[in-house]
């Protein structure tokens, strides 16, 4: 298994660009997720899916959209890049746990590295 | 709102001597609680997590965890650090349908 798959690992844009994420996992799990990474700030959840057809917004969505067609895939769109969106991007999956309804450890993929001009 | 705090940026600790890296959760319903490694230009890599049960975890690497319900913590240990532990530690509460992060403890072994 592969795991979760992120392209590209580096990306330059100038403001006002837009561009897609790619994330990708194939271990058929349900949930998967986007945070970025800005220093001291840890990491916070832009968006989720918890299946194909269904997304819902984190902490951060603004700037950002995504969508779920497959269990697999789950691309992250900036719509208009701004420098504020400079940041390393993680795409993270995980699977349910059996009993009590929340997902089990989430996998993380390598990140992607955005610097927007 | 969910909440997870680290009091620590930063934590350096001598080769071979024991470590500590804090963490504490505001208190919502039972805890579901993770710790998770990053080292330099890699992902998060899952170490250990507490659901129920003893208070002690053991994970991955000689790493463990102590759960306290009354002080609200989750704090990371291990009882003879090693250089190749210096790394980005993050502690994580499940809540809700996500998962919320604390910003991260900076963990210097020095030799």
């Amino acid at each position: 298994n592969a795991g979760v798959t992120q392209t590209p690992k580096f990306q330059v844009l100038k403001t006002g660009q837009s561009m897609t994420l790619q994330c990708a996992q194939d271990m058929n799990h349900e949930y998967m997720s986007w945070y970025r990474q800005d220093p001291g700030m840890g990491l916070r959840l832009i968006h989720y899916s918890v299946g194909a057809g269904i997304t819902d917004q984190g902490e951060v969505p603004n700037g950002y959209n995504v969508s779920r067609s497959t269990t697999e895939d789950f691309p992250l769109r900036l719509l208009s890049a701004a420098p504020s969106q400079t940041s390393v991007y993680f795409c993270a999956s995980s699977s349910p746990m059996i009993a009590g309804g929340r997902t089990d450890t989430q996998y993380f993929g390598p990140g992607t590295r955005l610097t927007v001009l | 709102a969910q909440s997870v705090a680290q009091p620590e940026d930063q934590v350096n600790v001598a080769e071979g001597n024991p470590l500590t890296v804090k963490c504490t959760y505001s208190v919502s319903g039972n805890p579901y609680l993770f710790w998770y490694v990053q080292y330099p230009n890699r992902g998060l890599q899952f170490l250990l997590k507490y659901i129920t049960g003893d208070n002690l975890v053991k994970g991955s690497y000689g790493f463990e965890a102590e759960f306290n319900k009354s002080q609200t913590s989750f704090h990371l240990k291990k009882p003879s650090a090693l250089v190749s532990d210096s790394a980005l530690y993050f502690c994580a509460d499940y809540y809700g349908q996500n998962f919320v992060f604390g910003p991260g403890t900076r963990l210097s072994v020095l030799p």
